[in-house]
């Protein structure tokens, strides 16, 4: 069964810094896209950032390009997303989501649960 | 603004049939596959149709999509009172080099 458990959420002030992780199992982590995609309260989807299998392309959104860095250890089935310069407009539940199929085609299928992110004073 | 265009809200009654419609362009929906995914109150979003019109595992046959040329639809077969939730339509921008979203359909059933 596929299971991915975001964690690191949490309250930090403007300008800090914060790591998100995403331990996966239930499937061979290092074949697939993995992406990372934020709703901020109320709002729509919006996709932050993907990277390939053995992370050998790296996309960002201009939103957040600059400020996050994408990565994962797949020795260790973790995706992480490290963020800093924060803003109020990155307060958001993240989501982890694994791509649905192996290869290019990185559209997301199965989503974590999420993890909030509050960035305030 | 959402590079993809969705309805705010769409409604049907129990057992109609209901079209959620998604616009986009030659550098997204015309090039790449379109997802679609629905997400209940205070829970993850959950893919529905993947791959224009595949069905994962355990989506129910009254889910489909379709695309043509820049647009895209899921059509809702059925309409039961667990399918109010939102709705959401996704792709692959090649200009933008990134995924993209709709703004969301808020399905309500009378």
């Amino acid at each position: 069964e596929v299971q991915l458990l975001e964690s690191g959420g949490g309250l930090v002030q403007p300008g800090g810094s914060l790591r998100l992780s995403c331990t996966a199992s239930g499937f061979t982590f290092s074949t697939f896209v993995m992406n990372w995609v934020r709703q901020a309260p109320g709002k729509g989807l919006e996709w932050v950032s993907s990277i390939t299998g053995g992370a050998e392309r790296i996309f960002y959104a201009d939103s957040v390009k600059g400020r996050f860095t994408i990565s994962r250890d797949n020795s260790r089935n973790t995706l992480n997303l490290q963020m800093n310069s924060l803003r109020a407009e990155d307060t958001a539940v993240y989501y982890c989501a694994k791509a649905e199929y192996t290869g290019s085609d990185g559209g997301p299928g199965y989503w974590g649960q999420g993890t909030l992110v509050t960035v305030s004073s | 603004q959402s590079v993809l265009t969705q309805p705010p809200s769409a409604s049907g009654t129990p057992g109609q049939r209901v079209t959620i419609s998604c616009s986009g362009s030659s550098s997204n929906i015309e090039k790449n596959y379109v997802y679609w995914y629905r997400q209940l109150p205070g829970t993850a979003p959950k893919l529905l149709i993947c791959r224009n019109n595949q069905r994962p595992s355990g989506v129910p046959d009254r889910f489909s999509g379709s695309k043509s040329g820049t647009s895209a639809s899921l059509a809702i077969t059925g309409l039961r009172s667990e399918d109010e939730a939102d709705y959401y339509c996704a792709t692959w921008d090649d200009s933008l080099r990134g995924r993209v979203f709709g703004g969301g359909t808020k399905l309500t059933v009378l």
